[in-house]
């Protein structure tokens, strides 16, 4: 089984404060771990990803996130939050499962950022 | 390169009538998908296919159908629609590797009333 949790459909930072957004996941196999942004209207941007490799991973706009395998967990995070940040943030698990991708995604996290 | 297109964005159906969304690419990707998005839920995999002429069910694949006669289009097919078909369609597509990039259309926003 595959599944994807993000905890807190909303967050709300002010402008120049850490963001952290909070994703854990499961999955039987060896996943590959996305984090997607989505501003109003439009589709889904990749921010970032972890395949293999080293567990920090650095995105655009200043973000990224740390995969932990011991926590399951796939956190992302921005040391200082700017206006242009606030959007909705989904993070997804892929994976081969029965001979083929299977990929899910959370339910996503609206960042508010407060000036 | 137009990235991935969606065509129409934005629709309006009645109950029980039937209408296409075409996505197209332009990357040479294999994969591609589409994926339905509610409020609270994220996006769902309705139908997906890993190369021309093959296609896969999702998640939610009832009261839905697919095509892919062409590499670089996919077709989502609505045959009656229903009130719960409400949604904002997106299409992607990607390279066939797990860990390649999925690469998202703007979106389509359907409402049958």
């Amino acid at each position: 089984a595959q599944s994807v949790t993000q905890l807190g459909s909303h967050v709300s930072v002010s402008e120049g404060a850490l963001v952290l957004l909070r994703c854990n996941y499961s999955s039987s196999v060896p996943p590959y771990l996305f984090w997607y942004v989505q501003y109003p209207n439009q589709g889904l941007q990749l921010l970032l990803k972890y395949t293999t490799g080293a567990t920090l991973v650095k995105g655009i706009n200043g973000f990224e996130a740390e995969f932990k395998k011991s926590e399951t967990s796939f956190h992302l995070t921005k040391p200082s939050a700017h206006m242009s940040d606030a959007a909705e943030y989904f993070c997804a698990v892929r994976a081969w499962s029965g001979g083929y991708q299977k990929v899910t995604f959370g339910t996503g996290t609206k960042l508010q950022v407060i000036p | 390169n137009a990235g991935v297109t969606q065509t129409p964005k934005f629709r309006v159906l009645k109950t029980g009538q039937s209408m296409t969304l075409l996505c197209a690419q332009d990357m040479n990707h294999e994969y591609m998908y589409w994926y339905r998005q509610d409020p609270g839920m994220g996006l769902r995999l309705i139908h997906y296919s890993v190369g021309e002429g093959t296609t896969a069910k999702g998640e939610v694949p009832d009261g839905y159908n697919v095509s892919r006669l062409k590499k670089q289009n996919f077709l989502l097919g609505l045959e009656s629609a229903a009130p719960s078909q409400t949604s904002v369609y997106f299409c992607a597509s990607s390279y066939a590797r797990v860990a390649d990039t999925q690469y998202f259309g703007p979106g389509t926003r359907l409402t049958v009333l």
